[in-house]
């Protein structure tokens, strides 16, 4: 069952446009999302995150937006650079019913994104 | 460097063999995790740990052990190696759970080969 989806495996955009990716989940009891870049050969290394109560988030040329009734978050990449071209990942945490935080990340499969000059 | 290191960061082995890599943090964090990642499947937690002698279980932990007995170690054991468990293996650490506290920070990797 996998609770946090990214649909696209590669998405490719011309430097200077705007890149989207994007993310479902399936588990309302998530509260907490995150995206994450890689690199070939790093880990990990987090990008910007956003809480439920917000529905946007902004950090120089990275925005994540969320719409809680549809379960989708989306990271939006503007102008987008050659040195963006990396593996993202979106991930989510939450509470379980008895109001104890997960403390875990549930990541998506990843979505491969290439800028081209 | 102050950080998170992961130790070695190539291995190869074979089939039966035991292994382990190794996690350190000077973060003093409290939560450390291991995910392995492979191809189709994103990142896939195997184990966790809450504070030094407090783990749990993620989604994938068949076949492997882990300890802390310190904050800033957390090792990974494959206690008896197998062709499946042939993946990219990432430490994290994080100060805490939930919201931006929870935010994880990732160490660069062992990528391990089982023959």
């Amino acid at each position: 069952d996998q609770q946090v989806k990214q649909n696209s495996p590669s998405l490719s955009v011309q430097e200077g446009r705007i890149s989207i990716l994007n993310c479902d989940y399936t588990n309302s009891m998530f509260d907490y999302f995150l995206w994450y870049k890689k690199y070939p050969a790093e880990g990990p290394t987090f990008l910007i995150s956003i809480s439920s109560i917000k529905d946007k988030n902004e950090d120089g040329r990275f925005t994540v937006f969320l719409n809680k009734s549809a379960k989708h978050l989306s990271l939006h990449i503007v102008p987008s650079q050659p040195g963006d071209s990396a593996v993202y990942f979106c991930a989510a945490t939450g509470y379980d019913a008895g109001g104890t935080s997960y403390g875990k990340l549930t990541f998506g499969q990843g979505t491969i994104l290439t800028v081209h000059p | 460097d102050a950080g998170i290191t992961q130790s070695p960061r190539y291995k190869i082995t074979e089939t039966g063999r035991q292994v382990t890599l190794m996690c350190h943090q000077t973060w003093s964090h409290s939560y450390m995790f291991w995910y392995r990642q492979d191809l189709g499947h994103g990142l896939r937690l195997i184990y966790y740990s809450a504070a030094a002698d407090i783990t749990d279980k993620g989604e994938v932990p068949d076949g492997y052990v882990v300890s802390r007995s310190k904050t800033e170690n957390f090792p990974l054991t494959l206690e008896s190696a197998t062709r499946s468990q042939t993946s990219v293996y990432f430490c994290a650490s994080s100060e805490g759970s939930g919201g931006d506290i929870g935010t994880q920070y990732f160490g660069p990797g062992t990528r391990l080969t089982v023959l």
